[in-house]
């Protein structure tokens, strides 16, 4: 069956450090890949997508940026973080039309201090 | 671009059938879904509609008017467990692009 690994659950960056966080996906192949962030009790704002390795599709001009050195691999950064960088951050899967549904990952509440 | 517009908040009581509303702004429509988010955790997927007309799933159903870019989600026979946030989201049909979520609507179920 397939899986999506998402990692830290949570975490607390100080203002101007750097954020990596990793999502995998287990057990299927060619997956679309998403990035998505809320904001407390907001709506999901999607920030990348993924069709392959390397494709990556920005949404939001912001000090953001996402890579996919894997197939099932992919992994939203910054080089300095900001106030306001803090929030939900979900990973998603889809395999074909991601109208047919996207598979969410547990997500990362990042608090940026 | 593509906007869709939910009310914030809907209440209701154990039981009862509810309605939430979504109405959606895009260029080149390629169908209508609804996901499910209890608080803290993680959106999941509840029903797309492509065609107009309604789509039942056990207790949820999903209905879509594309002459008015308009859809609901109907839930039938409320549970305290759905009380959640609800988003409809437009796009997506063919590889290569994303959803574009609305703001969510919270539903309040009480006994």
């Amino acid at each position: 069956s397939q899986t999506i690994h998402q990692w830290p659950a949570t975490l607390v960056q100080p203002v101007g450090s750097p954020l990596s966080l990793e999502c995998t996906v287990e057990g299927t192949s060619n997956p679309n890949l998403y990035w998505y962030r809320q904001a407390a009790g907001r709506g999901l704002q999607l920030l990348f997508y993924s069709v392959g390795i390397g494709q990556i599709s920005s949404e939001v001009p912001q000090n953001l940026s996402a890579s996919r050195p894997q197939d099932r691999q992919f992994i939203l950064s910054s080089k300095k973080l900001l106030l306001s960088d803090s929030g939900f951050y979900l990973c998603a899967w889809s395999v074909g039309a991601p109208a047919s549904g996207y598979t969410f990952g547990s997500g990362t509440r990042l608090t940026v201090v | 671009g593509q906007s869709l517009e939910q009310p914030s908040e809907v209440t209701a009581v154990e039981g009862a059938i509810v309605q939430i509303n979504c109405t959606y702004q895009t260029s080149g429509f390629y169908g209508l879904s609804w996901y499910q988010q209890h608080d803290g955790g993680a959106p999941t997927f509840l029903s797309y509609n492509a065609l107009d007309g309604l789509e039942e799933t056990g207790r949820f159903s999903s209905f879509l008017s594309r002459s008015d870019s308009y859809g609901y989600l109907l839930l039938q026979e409320l549970q305290m467990k759905d009380s959640a946030s609800y988003f409809c989201a437009v796009g997506g049909n063919q590889a290569g692009t994303a959803l574009i979520f609305g703001k969510g609507t919270t539903l309040s179920v009480s006994s």
